[in-house]
């Protein structure tokens, strides 16, 4: 299903540029989070977002930043892109309130690829 | 939030029980094992947690050592479409992330 969506879910840039990703859910859940993936390695968490006005780093929070203009939107940025950045993002969703406190909905991912 | 290790690969038969096994010997009394599966690049997908109590839903069965020490992922019947990496992963109520390692790597073939 399209609970999670991720713009784009390809990008190819160049070293310098300034990149923003996004996420849109519709889940209504208020527990947001970006990671990112490597070749062959699982994934490792940037950045986590509890509510709108939440935002926490997490494992590889450095060269990155992230928005949470909406509940149902959550934004990740990078400032000025290195080509050790290329990698797959996903966004994901999560609601505690369901008992499953970590069951996470994840999006479709982005492919980011930095020249 | 306590580590997991898990085989690199494992091969099932089509049809077949797929048993994957996790250990996770430094468990704390209150953390959970989850486990997920990312079929090839997509979204990890949720498969089941538990604490203590062997788990059964639609997708799989969680059997959980009295210890707690290890687990073991359970597909009844196998099949091709579960072909995927499988990720064990310990986690406590008041924690705020998923620390994915490097899971198993199932095949299933006909």
């Amino acid at each position: 299903d399209a609970d999670v969506t991720q713009t784009p879910r390809n990008r190819i840039t160049k070293t310098g540029k300034r990149i923003m990703l996004e996420c849109s859910q519709t889940k209504g859940h208020d527990r947001m989070y970006w990671y990112r993936q490597d070749p062959g390695l699982g994934l490792r968490l940037i950045y986590y977002s509890f509510d709108v006005k939440d935002i926490n780093k997490g494992e590889i929070s450095d060269g990155y930043s992230v928005s949470r203009q909406a509940q149902a939107k959550f934004s990740l940025s990078l400032e000025s892109a290195i080509p050790n950045q290329t990698a797959l993002y996903f966004c994901a969703t999560s609601d505690p309130r369901t008992g499953k406190f970590n069951e996470q909905f994840f999006g479709p991912g982005t492919r980011l690829t930095v020249l | 939030d306590a580590k997991t290790t898990q085989p690199p690969s494992m091969d099932c038969a089509e049809g077949r029980a797929a048993n994957l096994p996790c250990n996770h010997s430094t468990i704390s009394g209150n953390e959970y094992v989850y486990w997920y599966r990312q079929i090839h690049s997509q979204g990890p997908q949720y498969i089941i947690h538990g604490l203590k109590n062997n788990e059964t839903n639609e997708m799989a069965s969680l059997i959980i050592t009295e210890d707690r020490k290890s687990s073991t992922l359970i597909l009844p019947h196998a099949t091709l479409r579960d072909t995927a990496v499988y990720y064990c992963i310990v986690s406590n109520p008041s924690g705020n992330m998923l620390t994915f390692g490097g899971g198993t790597r199932l095949m299933v073939k006909p």
